[in-house]
């Protein structure tokens, strides 16, 4: 059963509007949320993270946005750009400090011009 | 600095051979963790390495294996190939581990099994 779901596989925004990706998990003892960006051939880098004890986090451009009572997360990208184009992952990490990370299956971002 | 290397970068093989995928990770890096990505999973955790010893272990079967040596230079192995083993594989190191936020990965190795 999927602890980290990612249901729209694609999103399509035009440049200079808000992108907003969407993640749902269902282990409450997750402490931990990341996203990472993925172009193809390469791997994934590290975006934004964010503790269960905060409910916000904002670096730049991004936000990442927690509802612990609904078990979902969502990133905001503000202004969107054609650069930010890319596969985006969401992944959940089990309380304790070597858990293994759960990733969702992504959403493809394309940000039109 | 370098990035983390993976090699090679694309490999072919067929059901029931074996096959082994290296990961170099970052200078001083000691963490190496390995994943499967795949179109209808995503990306999967097969297992991390730290100092030589595997620290963590994902859902995968036996035939799924991998080791570290000293210089923190880390293989895969997978044994008796099936048709669902084709993916991406993916390794990332990071310093110390469980620093995901400081975790690098690799480009992959895509293993196509015919």
């Amino acid at each position: 059963d999927q602890q980290v779901k990612q249901n729209s596989p694609s999103l399509s925004v035009q440049e200079g509007r808000i992108s907003i990706l969407n993640c749902d998990y269902t282990n409450s003892m997750f402490d931990y949320f990341l996203w990472y960006k993925k172009y193809p051939a390469e791997g994934p880098t590290f975006l934004i993270s964010i503790s269960s004890i905060k409910d916000k986090n904002e670096d730049g451009r991004f936000t990442v946005f927690l509802n612990k009572s609904a078990k979902h997360l969502s990133l905001h990208i503000v202004p969107s750009q054609p650069g930010d184009s890319a596969v985006y992952f969401c992944a959940a990490r089990e309380g304790g400090s070597q858990g293994n990370l759960i990733f969702g299956k992504g959403t493809k971002l394309s940000v039109k011009p | 600095k370098a990035g983390v290397t993976q090699t090679p970068r694309y490999l072919i093989k067929t059901r029931g051979q074996q096959v082994t995928l290296s990961c170099s990770p970052i200078s001083g890096h000691r963490s190496v963790s390995w994943y499967q990505q795949t179109p209808g999973q995503g990306l999967q955790f097969l297992f991390e390495y730290f100092s030589e010893t595997q620290r963590n272990k994902g859902n995968f079967p036996g035939r799924f294996s991998g080791r570290q040596f000293s210089n923190s230079r880390s293989e895969m192995n997978v044994s008796t190939l099936e048709l669902g083993d084709s993916a991406l594989y993916l390794c990332a190191s990071c310093r110390t581990g469980g620093s995901y936020n400081e975790q690098f990965f690799g480009p992959g190795t895509r293993l196509t099994v015919l």
